[in-house]
């Protein structure tokens, strides 16, 4: 079975433009949930979305916001990019209340 | 905000040796679990531990769980150059009805296994 797949692996965009990052889910997970890596950190959570709802979100400001499809696949978007966006973006699905599987990431610079 | 923190932040040893890493949190969980990570790529799972467990073992692996203290440590046993990545503990706070089941990270220990 495939994992979880996350796209771009890479991006790399300048301050103000914005970004949208995608995940697809391990078949049969109904729950995303969306983490941000600065490096030299451990991961911060962002959002978590089951059932097309959200069910948490971590300590963002508005320019982070995210959705969740009908087949589950989510995006995280990200507008009027800062440096300090700078990160390994990582999501994980699951089955709402059991063990997360994490993605391999998107590495998004911003210039 | 980081609720866990480990230590050391870095550990190296040779090939052989065993490591000890350890994560202290501040709130109550309903699980505490271990993360590897290497080279800034994608988290893999090691072991989840309950909050009302108290020792587990997976492989090489074995995990102390003390809620008491608000503590755990990993100790990985016969440590291979392959172990070397960094080491994150994820606490989950008790799943609550509507809430969510966001992980809470450490800043994570960087281990290097030299062969």
């Amino acid at each position: 079975d495939a994992g979880v797949t996350q796209s771009p692996t890479h991006l790399i965009k300048t301050r103000g433009q914005q970004v949208t990052l995608r995940c697809s889910p391990i078949s049969g997970h109904k729950s995303v949930s969306w983490y941000q890596q600065v490096l030299g950190q451990g991961p911060q959570f962002i959002f978590q979305y089951y059932e097309k709802e959200e069910r948490g979100r971590g300590n963002f400001p508005d320019r982070f916001s995210a959705r969740q499809f009908p087949n589950y696949s989510s995006e995280l978007n990200v507008n009027a990019l800062l440096l300090g966006d700078s990160a390994l973006y990582l999501c994980a699905s699951s089955f709402f209340g059991a063990r997360q599987f994490f993605g391999p990431g998107t590495r998004l610079t911003v210039l | 905000s980081q609720q866990g923190e480990e230590d050391p932040q870095a550990l190296s040893i040779q090939e052989g040796e065993n490591a000890t890493m350890n994560c202290s949190y501040k709130t109550s969980i309903n699980n505490l679990q271990w993360y590897r990570q290497n080279s800034g790529r994608g988290l893999v799972h090691l072991i989840l531990i309950r909050s009302n467990e108290r020792e587990k073992h997976s492989g090489r692996l074995r995990v102390t769980l003390d809620t008491s203290k608000k503590s755990s440590s990993l100790l990985i046993t016969a440590s291979r150059a392959a172990d070397t990545a960094s080491y994150f503990c994820a606490t989950e706070p008790p799943l609550t009805q509507g809430g969510s089941e966001k992980l809470v990270f450490g800043k994570g220990t960087k281990l290097t296994v030299n062969p």
